[in-house]
């Protein structure tokens, strides 16, 4: 069974640009969830989507942005990047329920300029 | 509010010792799940072991051991005969209902292992 992809999997920006993320869940799964980890914050949720709706957000601005599709895929757009946006983007993915194990997947490193 | 705190930063165990690392939570949820993860230098994060708050005996998956203590609010990640391949960061992480039925992982800040042959 195929694990968790995200693509790409590095990316350069620069300020003000914005940019796309995509993350394709193991087979079945209907819940994504995306976090930011960075050096001085670590892992922070940003959102999480069943059945392409949005079920909880983070403490983000609304420059983070996502959506799912009806096959459970899902993207993350970050609009007029900045600095700080630096980060490595993971995705997870569970089948949904009740306290569930959310598997990774291998995570889209961003850097912005 | 949910907090997951993981007091070491970093720790040495030798190739082929066990080693225990710490991880305490807070929560008001009745239900909820524990979560430990490795990441290595590539960035992924890979599932070891997950321990229910229900669950009354400690979760075992091959040499990865989850020592639950509930009243204490400890969740404490044990691996056996430890190997090179070990050494990553390791994160505890709790998961518990919020509202509207959704579901967050929160993370601890890690715990560096470095096993040393």
């Amino acid at each position: 069974k195929a694990g968790v992809t995200q693509t790409p999997r590095y990316l350069i920006k620069t300020r003000g640009q914005q940019v796309t993320l995509s993350c394709s869940p193991i087979s079945g799964h209907r819940s994504v969830s995306w976090y930011q980890q960075t050096p001085g914050q670590g892992l922070q949720f940003l959102f999480e989507y069943f059945s392409e709706t949005q079920r909880n957000k983070g403490n983000f601005p609304g420059r983070f942005s996502g959506r799912q599709f009806s096959n459970s895929r899902s993207e993350m757009n970050v609009s007029t990047l900045e600095l700080g946006d630096s980060a490595l983007y993971l995705c997870a993915s569970s089948f949904g329920g009740q306290v569930e194990t959310q598997y990774f997947g291998p995570g889209t490193r961003l850097l912005v300029l | 509010a949910q907090k997951i705190t993981q007091t070491q930063p970093g720790m040495f165990v030798q190739e082929k010792e066990a080693v225990t690392l710490d991880c305490t939570y807070d929560t008001s949820d009745q239900s909820y799940g524990l979560f430990w993860y490795k990441q290595p230098s590539s960035g992924e994060m890979i599932f070891l072991i997950y321990q229910g708050s229900y669950d009354e005996q400690n979760a075992t998956e091959g040499r990865y051991s989850l020592n639950f203590q509930k009243a204490r609010k400890s969740a404490n990640l044990v691996i056996s005969a430890s190997q090179l391949g070990d050494s990553a960061m390791y994160f505890c992480a709790m998961r518990g209902l919020t509202q509207g039925g959704s579901e967050k992982l929160v993370f601890g800040k890690g715990t560096k292992l470095t096993v040393n042959p």
